[in-house]
């Protein structure tokens, strides 16, 4: 099976705009949940979805969204970017959440500038 | 809630000694335990999970851990390091509801020396 794929892999922006990040999971999984990684605070759980609604959130603000399509692609989206939104993106899919395994894609790292 | 601390930020350690990544967690009720592995520029890769049952849990490269209800650890140990294991580690933990939700400790790094 394919692993999970996320695009664009790099992006660079200015503060004020917005961006729009896709994940595409593993053949299957219906689980989709989205991490932010800073070299300040860590792997920062965002947002999880499943079948197309959304099962947790984390402490971010509202700037930051996401959503799933009924293939199980999910799509985060940050509005007004800010310097610190300078991160890694992560995505990881599993096949019901739980106990499953997450599998993570490599990230898509976005440069606010 | 739960919270993840690990107590190391670096370890320094000779290529085939052995060696053992500290992790504490904190939550008020069941939750599922894992270790990944992030090679630089990468993702994460699950090195290995703890659900129930044995508390000695073996994972990939030669990796295990061991679950220590009482103490609210999961330290993860190899025997006999290589160049290659070095990396960022991560713990986590999850409630056992049914949710997604990863919580990770800050991470440390495992520099193996030649």
């Amino acid at each position: 099976k394919a692993g999970v794929t996320q695009t664009p892999r790099y992006l660079i922006k200015t503060r004020g705009q917005q961006v729009t990040l896709s994940c595409s999971p593993i053949s299957g999984h219906r689980s989709v949940s989205w991490y932010q990684q800073t070299p300040g605070q860590g792997l920062q759980f965002l947002f999880e979805y499943f079948s197309e609604t959304q099962r947790n959130k984390g402490n971010f603000p509202g700037r930051f969204s996401g959503r799933q399509f009924s293939n199980s692609r999910s799509e985060m989206n940050v509005s007004t970017l800010e310097l610190g939104d300078s991160a890694l993106y992560l995505c990881a899919s599993s096949s019901t959440g739980a106990g499953e395994t997450q599998y993570f894609g490599p990230g898509t790292r976005l440069l606010v500038l | 809630a739960q919270s993840v601390t690990q107590l190391d930020s670096q370890v320094p350690v000779f290529e085939e000694a052995p060696v053992e990544l500290r992790c504490n967690y904190s939550s008020s009720v069941s939750v599922y335990l894992f270790w990944y592995v992030q090679y630089p520029n990468q993702g994460l890769q699950l090195l290995l999970k703890y659900l129930s049952g044995s508390t000695l849990v073996k994972g990939i490269n030669g990796f295990e851990a061991e679950f220590n209800k009482s103490q609210t650890s999961f330290h993860l140990r190899k025997p006999s390091v290589h160049i290659s294991d070095t990396a960022e580690y991560f713990c986590a933990v999850r409630g056992s509801s049914n949710t997604g939700k990863l919580i990770f400790g800050q991470g440390t790094t495992l520099q193996v020396k030649p």
